[in-house]
């Protein structure tokens, strides 16, 4: 079966613009979750969705949104974008919220460089 | 809150030799462990987890970890090196009782030299 898609794959912005990613979990999948992956910060959370409702948010500025559509789509949006935001912006599904019995599934990431 | 920690940054290991990745965490309750792989231009693959019951899990690629409560560790090792194993692994760590919240160490470059 498909895996979890990411579009687009890069992205380059100027700073001040707004961009939006894609995420299409993995065909039954409810919960999505975005991560930011920079070479200094690793990993850091940015919200996870299940069920079109955002079940947590990581600490990141308001200029960071996002949602998750009836079939499980996922977008988020960055507004006013600032250099620093550049970095790998990783999507992961999984079957429940909150991995109580499933890992997640990552797709490869959208790598957005602000210019 | 949760967090979790990998105290290397790089590990350098000859092939055929054993490997261990470090990872420590913190949790207020107990924890759900996870070991992920990232290969250059990918995103990350999932290597095992640590839910309950026996402390040693198995995983894929002749991986394994050891939960540790005492030590608040969850160290992943593999007895015998592949140069293939060379990448980036994350320790991820989500606390049962707390906000579900999955939070990743910032991750292990593993070098395996040949």
């Amino acid at each position: 079966k498909a895996g979890v898609t990411q579009t687009p794959r890069y992205l380059i912005k100027t700073r001040g613009q707004q961009v939006t990613l894609s995420c299409s979990p993995i065909s039954g999948h409810r919960s999505v979750s975005w991560y930011q992956q920079t070479p200094g910060q690793g990993l850091q959370f940015l919200f996870e969705y299940f069920s079109e409702t955002q079940r947590n948010k990581g600490n990141f500025p308001g200029r960071f949104s996002g949602r998750q559509f009836s079939n499980s789509r996922s977008e988020m949006n960055v507004s006013t974008l600032e250099l620093g935001d550049s970095a790998l912006y990783l999507c992961a599904s999984s079957l429940d919220a909150g991995l109580v019995r499933y890992g997640y599934t990552f797709g490869s990431g959208t790598r957005l460089t602000v210019v | 809150a949760q967090s979790v920690a990998q105290p290397e940054d790089q590990v350098n290991v000859a092939e055929g030799n054993p490997l261990t990745v470090k990872c420590t965490y913190s949790v207020s309750g107990n924890p759900y462990l996870f070991w992920y792989v990232q290969y250059p231009n990918r995103g990350l693959q999932f290597l095992l987890k640590y839910i309950t019951g026996d402390n040693l899990v198995k995983g894929s690629y002749g991986f394994e970890a050891e939960f540790n409560k005492s030590q608040t560790s969850f160290h992943l090792k593999k007895p015998s090196a592949l140069v293939s194993d060379s990448a980036l692994y994350f320790c991820a760590v989500r606390d049962k009782l707390g906000d579900d919240k999955i939070i990743f160490g910032k991750g292990t470059r593993l070098h395996i030299l040949p």
